[in-house]
């Protein structure tokens, strides 16, 4: 079976400072690997994902994410905040045998200004 | 522009009564999903569909069904037997691969009155 814990609820951050929102996850065999955010009310939105290759990943809006198989972390960075940054975020994988992507609980981002 | 819409975006059900809401995707996507997100609980996968007229139940599909007559539908039914249906709703679709992103509709909000 594959999950995703998301260990924080809520992260604070201050704009111009660096952010990280936590991902771990569990499967059998090779992970893949994604982020979406959501905005109130809405649908996700992707962000980036995890297949293989290098284990620092670039997405949409200057996100990145860093796999780290033994830590079996996928944590979503980013340089410098943005008010326009909060949102909610998840998590999801999908191993190698499951067709449908298992999200974790979600993490409140809130960029102060 | 190519995406996936889904219908109504708020719709309100008396208690005993079923009420369907409306997934449409022009992605020509294989996969789609519908999710039941409830705050503090993420995501969770209700039934998930991979070809046309066949459909499997996800984590907790009880108390609804679906059907899948053309690629591009994939209605979801709340039936009465569903004892706590008030949630955000969540379509998504995807190519079958499993290094694919899925794509999300805006969301229904469904509230029993």
């Amino acid at each position: 079976a594959q999950s995703v814990a998301q260990p924080e609820d809520q992260v604070n951050v201050a704009e111009g400072n660096p952010l990280t929102v936590k991902c771990t996850y569990s499967v059998s065999g090779n992970p893949y690997l994604f982020w979406y955010v959501q905005y109130p009310n809405r649908g996700l939105q992707f962000l980036l994902k995890y297949i293989t290759g290098d284990n620092l990943v670039k997405g949409s809006y200057g996100f990145e994410a860093e796999f780290n198989k033994s830590q079996t972390s996928f944590h979503l960075k980013k340089p410098s905040a943005l008010v326009s940054d909060s949102a909610l975020y998840f998590c999801a994988v999908r191993d190698g045998s499951a067709r449908q992507l298992t999200f974790g609980s979600g993490t409140q981002l809130t960029v102060l200004p | 522009d190519g995406g996936i819409t889904q219908s109504p975006k708020y719709l309100f059900r008396k208690e005993g009564q079923n009420v369907t809401l409306s997934c449409e995707q022009n992605l020509n996507h294989d996969a789609m999903y519908w999710y039941r997100q409830d705050p503090g609980q993420g995501l969770r996968l209700i039934y998930y569909s991979q070809i046309v007229n066949d459909f499997q139940k996800g984590d907790i599909a009880e108390g609804y069904s679906v059907s899948r007559e053309k690629k591009e539908s994939f209605p979801l039914t709340v039936t009465s037997a569903q004892k706590n249906p008030t949630a955000f709703y969540l379509c998504a679709s995807s190519m079958l691969e499993r290094d694919r992103k899925a794509f999300f509709g805006q969301g229904t909000r469904l509230t029993v009155v």
